[in-house]
């Protein structure tokens, strides 16, 4: 049961240009969210996150967006730079178990020049 | 400041061995949880230790086990391994009070990358 679901695996943007990975759940008890970067041969490293109190979170280039009732992220990169191509990991939470993540299966973005 | 850092980095190991994965915690953290990150999935919880016991588990069989030590370093082992066993093994290490901490403080290391043939 994949309760995080990211049904793109790859895409391509030019550089510049603006990047939306999105993201879907079905767990309702899930109220915080994270975005994830891996580049290959290093660990996940933490990007932003967002708690359901709240619709946008914005940190420089980077804005996630939450939406509760169709239970929908997006993660927007704006501009995309080369140094953005990497696997980008939607994740999961709920208060109640903090100690654990569920992630998505991972969007592959590639910023071509 | 030290990250997290795992090893052995790869392992080759055969159907019904026994492996242990190692993970030392970035400095000043008492929290470490483990993932398996299977070929184009995302990672799985697999379970977390807070002072040296276990503070939640994820879906995974009883010969899935770890342990943590009082440096906070921990460890991870797999008995009987079976071929779908073949995965990253993410190890990621936080600091919280009484196993409860902001996830997005929650750092990964590199992986053991574990083959089984």
């Amino acid at each position: 049961d994949q309760q995080v679901k990211q049904n793109s695996p790859s895409l391509s943007v030019q550089e510049g240009r603006i990047s939306i990975l999105n993201c879907d759940y079905t767990n309702s008890m899930f109220d915080y969210f994270l975005w994830y970067k891996k580049y290959p041969a290093e660990g996940p490293t933490f990007l932003i996150s967002i708690s359901s109190i709240k619709d946008k979170n914005e940190d420089g280039r980077f804005t996630v967006f939450l939406n509760k009732s169709a239970k929908h992220l997006s993660l927007h990169i704006v501009p995309s730079q080369p140094g953005d191509s990497a696997v980008y990991f939607c994740a999961a939470s709920d208060t109640g178990t903090a100690s654990k993540l569920t992630f998505g299966t991972g969007t592959r973005l590639q910023v071509t020049l | 400041e030290t990250g997290v850092t795992q090893s052995p980095t790869h392992l080759i190991k055969t159907r019904g061995q026994q492996v242990t994965l190692r993970c030392s915690s970035q400095s000043g953290h008492n929290t470490v949880s483990w993932y398996q990150q299977a070929l184009g999935q995302g990672p799985q919880f697999i379970f977390q230790y807070y002072r040296e016991e276990e503070n939640g588990r994820g879906n995974f069989p009883p010969r899935f086990s770890g342990l943590q030590f009082p440096n906070y370093s921990s460890e991870l082992n797999v008995n009987a391994l079976e071929l779908d066993d073949s995965a990253l093994y993410l190890c990621a290490s936080s600091s919280g009070t009484s196993g409860v901490y902001l996830v997005n403080e929650q750092f990964f290391g590199p992986g053991t990358r574990l083959t089984v043939l």
